[in-house]
């Protein structure tokens, strides 16, 4: 069974530090990866995907993640962290050859620090 | 410009009372989705459907029903049978498994 974890329900940096959110997938296979960001009372909107091209992959508002194969990770990072960024993110993974299924973590809530 | 749109952005059920969430696509994409999402607990698969007049249960379909009668349209309805229907409901669709596009979101609320 595919499983995602994000380590850090929740995670506060400050104004213009480093943003790290973590995602760890299993699978012997290794997946499409992808991580969403979701504002209050909106839908989930996509920053960025991995689809077995390049392992750094850059998304959107600065953000990048590095597909790490032997670490079973794809974690979520930007160098400086801008007051908008406060948001829910979210990790996901779709298992190659299972058609459209894909499985969610439980969400990060970033809070930025001013 | 292509999108999912859901509506209404908010709603309000009385006990006892059967409700309809819309969920419509300009997309043309085969697969759609529901989710519910409660604080705390992420998103939690409702129902999905791949392909019209087909559609599969989900983690928690309980209380819950869905048809797909044309491509664009994947409509909810939260039933009396459903407990705790209070949360947040979002849809989704996909062409492949490069991603899904997510609607703006229901929120309801039990009066």
């Amino acid at each position: 069974a595919q499983s995602v974890t994000q380590l850090g329900s929740h995670v506060s940096v400050s104004e213009g530090a480093l943003v790290l959110l973590r995602c760890n997938y299993s699978s012997s296979v290794p997946p499409y990866l992808f991580w969403y960001v979701q504002y209050p009372n909106q839908g989930l909107q996509l920053l960025l995907k991995y689809t077995s091209a390049a392992t750094l992959v850059k998304g959107i508002n600065g953000f990048e993640a590095e597909f790490k194969k032997s670490e079973t990770s794809f974690h979520l990072t930007k160098p400086s962290a801008h007051m908008s960024d406060a948001a829910e993110y979210f990790c996901a993974v779709s298992p190659p050859n299972t058609g459209n299924q894909f499985y969610f973590g439980t969400g990060t809530s970033l809070t930025v620090i001013p | 410009d292509g999108g999912i749109t859901q509506s209404p952005k908010y709603l309000f059920r009385k006990e006892g009372q059967n409700v309809t969430l819309s969920c419509e696509q300009n997309l043309n994409h085969d697969a759609m989705y529901w989710y519910r999402q409660d604080p705390g607990q992420g998103l939690r698969l409702i129902y999905y459907s791949q392909i019209v007049n087909d559609f599969q249960k989900g983690d928690i379909a309980e209380g819950y029903s869905v048809s797909r009668e044309k491509k664009e349209s994947f409509p909810l309805t939260v039933t009396s049978a459903q407990k705790n229907p209070t949360a947040f409901y979002l849809c989704a669709s996909s062409l492949s498994s490069y991603g899904y596009t997510f609607g703006s979101g229901t929120r309801l609320t039990v009066v």
